[in-house]
């Protein structure tokens, strides 16, 4: 199985700001990696999928990277509809294992 | 516009079974495989089990093989998921979801708690 480990496990950010959000896989996974929104009461939301492709009508703001093991998020100019709880997911193998998430809260 | 709706949730003993469904409107049900994905309270994600389109291909996590069991009907456009030999850690909130290996479309969840 695939551990995903997310960093940091929360991240304070100010309106306006760029909140850098870390998942590390602990095999590679090649490009086969999600990211999730989630706010409270909801279900995930996916945002990008294949490292860095953003879902139709997801802002330019949010922008993903990387390959192989290491990947990250980028929101630049944090709006007040961003705090929430992001999680990544790799979708190399089975079984499909996500991160424990990254709180991004309101500093 | 994709809908995907849970239902069968509830308070069960351990030991005890359920089974969970999943409507699905706002697209062609029968071409895309279906997962479940689970969510115990103030945890990630945890996906549990695949289904492929025709049935074929089935997979589970090692947390559920051999208590779950996951189907589908195509004419129905509904998702599955049997749950035998319960345990505490059940308990979650359960999410039939639309796959591209990643989980483009969500429900809204139905909660399973699992408590004596």
């Amino acid at each position: 199985e695939i551990i995903m480990t997310q960093s940091p496990a929360t991240l304070s950010v100010s309106p306006g700001e760029r909140a850098t959000l870390s998942c590390r896989a602990s095999q590679p996974v090649s490009s086969n990696l999600a990211w999730y929104q989630q706010k409270p009461g909801q279900a995930p939301r996916l945002l990008i999928y294949t490292a860095s492709t953003r879902v139709t009508g997801v802002p330019a703001r949010f922008s993903g990277s990387g390959s192989g093991t290491d990947f990250t998020l980028t929101i630049n100019n944090l709006q007040f509809e961003d705090f929430a709880i992001y999680y990544c997911q790799h979708y190399n193998n089975w079984p499909l294992t996500f991160g424990q998430g990254t709180k991004v809260d309101f500093k | 516009e994709v809908q995907l709706v849970e239902s069968g949730g509830g308070l069960v003993q351990p030991g005890g079974s359920l089974r969970l469904s999943c409507a699905a409107s706002g697209f062609t049900f029968r071409t895309y495989s279906m997962n479940w994905v689970r969510q115990a309270p103030g945890k990630g994600p945890e996906w549990i089990s695949y289904i492929g389109v025709r049935s074929a291909t089935i997979h589970y996590g090692d947390s559920v093989k051999g208590r779950f069991t996951i189907s589908r009907d195509n004419f129905k456009s509904s998702l599955y998921l049997q749950m035998n030999s319960l345990r505490v850690e059940d308990t979650a909130v359960y999410y039939c979801a639309r796959d591209l290996h990643y989980f483009d479309s969500w429900g809204l969840g139905t909660l399973v708690t699992v408590s004596s």
